[in-house]
């Protein structure tokens, strides 16, 4: 079964203050890995989809990375406005479910 | 941009009602999902759904679940009979393709059973 690990739980950062946040994952055989970032009370919104090791993709002041097991989203001066949980996920084998960690919550203090 | 849609935005009804939850996906989408989050925890997949027949589910989609298609927009998901511990916010997605193709999301339905 696959199995995803986020880490941090809670992040805490001065606006400014770079840093990254880890996904661990456990799959047999992946086909995609997800970043989504998810306001209180709303629904997942798509950041990133990555599919093998070494890609990397960039937003604004996002840039997540992928290896064979782990994935890392890294902000870059963050704003107040970052503040959000950030949801790591993977789809892969057969299924077409995709499962989720439980996300690091991300606060921006100014 | 397109994006999902979900009606309604919160639900209250007592235990053991039935409730229906309304998605319209993405209109050239082909594969459609729904999910689960129980407060404070993880978001859960529940059932996927393709070419009007159920494709995937999980565990937690039981007999007091069914989903529809019941036209060329709206995706359904009815619980029969409800209890306390589906009290939940519930995510309806659709993506282009199946496996590994992005699933996006709708704003969710926050469901509160009394």
């Amino acid at each position: 079964e696959d199995q995803v690990t986020q880490s941090p739980e809670a992040l805490r950062l001065q606006e400014g203050e770079s840093s990254s946040l880890n996904c661990s994952y456990t799959v047999s055989g992946l086909r995609g890995l997800f970043w989504y970032r998810q306001d209180p009370g709303k629904g997942p919104e798509f950041l990133f989809t990555l599919y093998s090791a070494g890609e990397e993709k960039e937003k604004e002041r996002l840039k997540a990375t992928l290896t064979k097991k782990e994935s890392f989203l890294h902000i870059t001066a963050p704003k107040p406005e970052d503040s959000a949980t950030y949801l790591c996920a993977v789809n892969s084998g057969g299924y077409q479910k995709v499962t989720f960690g439980t996300g690091t919550k991300l606060q921006v203090i100014p | 941009e397109p994006e999902v849609t979900q009606t309604p935005s919160h639900q209250v009804t007592q235990m053991g009602q039935e409730v229906i939850l309304r998605c319209v996906p993405i209109s050239n989408h082909l594969y459609f999902y729904w999910y689960r989050q129980i407060l404070g925890q993880k978001v859960e997949f529940l059932v996927s759904f393709y070419n009007n027949e159920i494709s995937e589910k999980s565990e937690i989609f039981d007999d007091q679940f069914s989903v529809e298609r019941p036209d060329g927009s709206n995706f359904t998901l009815k619980i029969r009979s409800t209890k306390l511990e589906d009290s939940a916010m519930y995510f309806c997605a659709s993506s282009p393709g199946g496996r590994g193709d992005t699933q996006y999301f709708g704003p969710g339905t926050r469901l509160t059973v009394l």
